[in-house]
């Protein structure tokens, strides 16, 4: 069974950074699939952030693409997400996951998620 | 906004049948067969309940089956249960620019 963990700070200031952390275990993020990030602001819906597949594909959601990076250390199965600029709109429930590959016409994308972390709440405060 | 329009909320009692509409546009919902379905209890992980708008993962039970006609999908619970209670979001891919969006979600009541 896959599982997914996420980890880092649950606090960030205004204008800086947030950093999380996605764990995989029971899988290597080498072999397959899309692993990304999806958000939940506090009573509201869900919002894909990006995601990467292993062989270099990527998907960014438009509206965050400028401040979303997200890097992979195959060594540790584990991947990273760092949103620049946060302010207070960016608090949120952030969930790692994985998702499979799937393609219309020439472009692709994450398909349905599978397999979700539990979740872990960063609140951007001052 | 969400870009797919759910019911802010449905309500059924035990044994009923419910049905959860997804409304989107001919750029989303009505242009591709990749809707999918979440179910979330509160404080809970998403978990999905059907993709590709009517295949159920394993383990999900067959009282839960999705459709689609036009530019909105639906999701129909039969025999509903007390832990069927939960939050319902859809989401449908919407083309090689937007990618995927989601519904804003519908709360399941169980009388």
């Amino acid at each position: 069974q896959v599982e997914l963990q996420e980890s880092g700070p649950g606090l960030v200031r205004p204008s800086e950074t947030l950093s999380l952390t996605c764990a995989v275990s029971n899988y290597s993020i080498s072999s397959g699939y899309y692993w990304g990030w999806i958000r939940q602001p506090p009573g509201k819906g869900l919002e894909w952030i990006g995601s990467f597949y292993h062989s270099g594909s990527t998907y960014y959601n438009p509206s965050l693409k400028s401040r979303v990076t997200i890097s992979v250390d195959t060594s540790k199965n584990q991947f990273s997400l760092r949103l620049s600029s946060v302010t207070a709109a960016d608090t949120a429930v952030y969930y790692c996951a994985r998702a499979p590959l799937y393609c219309s016409g020439d472009s692709c994308y994450p398909g349905p998620v599978h397999y979700w972390g539990q979740g872990t709440l960063v609140t951007v405060s001052s | 906004q969400s870009a797919l329009t759910q019911p802010r909320s449905v309500s059924g009692s035990p044994g009923q049948s419910v049905t959860i509409s997804c409304t989107g546009t001919s750029s989303d919902v009505g242009g591709y067969d990749y809707v999918s379905w979440y179910q979330q209890h509160p404080g809970k992980a998403p978990k999905l309940m059907i993709y590709d708008v009517s295949k159920r993962p394993s383990g999900v039970p067959d009282r839960f089956s999705g459709s689609k006609s036009g530019n909105t999908a639906s999701l129909t619970i039969s025999g509903l249960q007390a832990e069927d209670e939960a939050d319902y979001y859809c989401c449908s891919y919407a083309g090689r620019y937007t990618f995927v969006v989601f519904g804003g979600g519908t709360k399941l009541n169980v009388l």
